[in-house]
């Protein structure tokens, strides 16, 4: 049973351009959460995909855009790229929004 | 003010040894608590799940959570090199009111030494 999968591994690019990160949920989960985490910080929650929609978002500009498809997956889009947006970036599946969640390995983004 | 503290370490023990790590918040509207192993570049693992004030146990692990002192902790009995890693601890809200969305400490990071 595969889990929680996302790729690229790792992402260079620099300032102002464009990238989509993409995961795929563990089998029977229906929702997907997002999260950054910066060097030696905790994970901090970007937005939560149920049902294709956007059902809740944390504090990040809308810069950071997403995408549920109807096989569960999903992609992270984040536009006109910081450097502080230079971070990992995390995907957790569940089934159900209010249930456990599972991370994927995540993807190294490096904003230059 | 964060919302969830936890103490950033680094913790370094000797093999054998109990580990004691804990978090604190300030949101009285947290009702779950999950604390979570990350090697280092991986994704985080989780470890326990909780919901009622009182101890879980899983194996050399116990979780424990004071709901009136805001205060959630996890012992590692018997510590092993292998769980050198850091340790967040994460919570949400309740079922209606979060759709999910977890808040994380900081993470501790535990060097379980030979």
């Amino acid at each position: 049973d595969a889990g929680v999968t996302q790729s690229p591994t790792h992402l260079i690019k620099t300032r102002g351009q464009q990238v989509t990160l993409r995961c795929s949920p563990k089998s029977g989960h229906d929702t997907v959460s997002w999260y950054q985490q910066a060097l030696g910080q905790g994970p901090q929650f970007i937005f939560q995909y149920y049902e294709e929609e956007e059902r809740q978002r944390g504090n990040f500009p809308d810069r950071f855009s997403g995408h549920q498809f109807p096989n569960y997956s999903s992609e992270l889009n984040v536009n006109a790229l910081l450097l502080g947006d230079s971070a990992l970036y995390l995907c957790a599946s569940s089934l159900g929004g209010n249930n456990e969640q599972f991370f994927g390995p995540g993807t190294r983004l490096t904003v230059l | 003010q964060k919302e969830v503290e936890q103490d950033p370490g680094p913790l370094s023990v000797p093999e054998g040894a109990i580990v004691s790590l804990n978090c604190t918040y300030s949101n009285s509207a947290f009702q779950y608590f999950m604390w979570y192993r990350q090697y280092s570049r991986k994704g985080p693992e989780l470890l326990m799940y909780t919901y009622s004030s009182g101890n879980k146990e899983d194996g050399r692990f116990t979780a424990q959570v004071d709901k009136s002192s805001k205060y959630i902790s996890l012992f590692i009995r018997d510590s092993q090199p292998s769980d050198s890693a850091t340790y967040l601890c994460a919570m949400r809200r309740g079922i209606t009111s979060s759709y999910g969305k977890l808040t994380f400490g900081q993470g501790t990071i535990l060097t379980v030494h030979p």
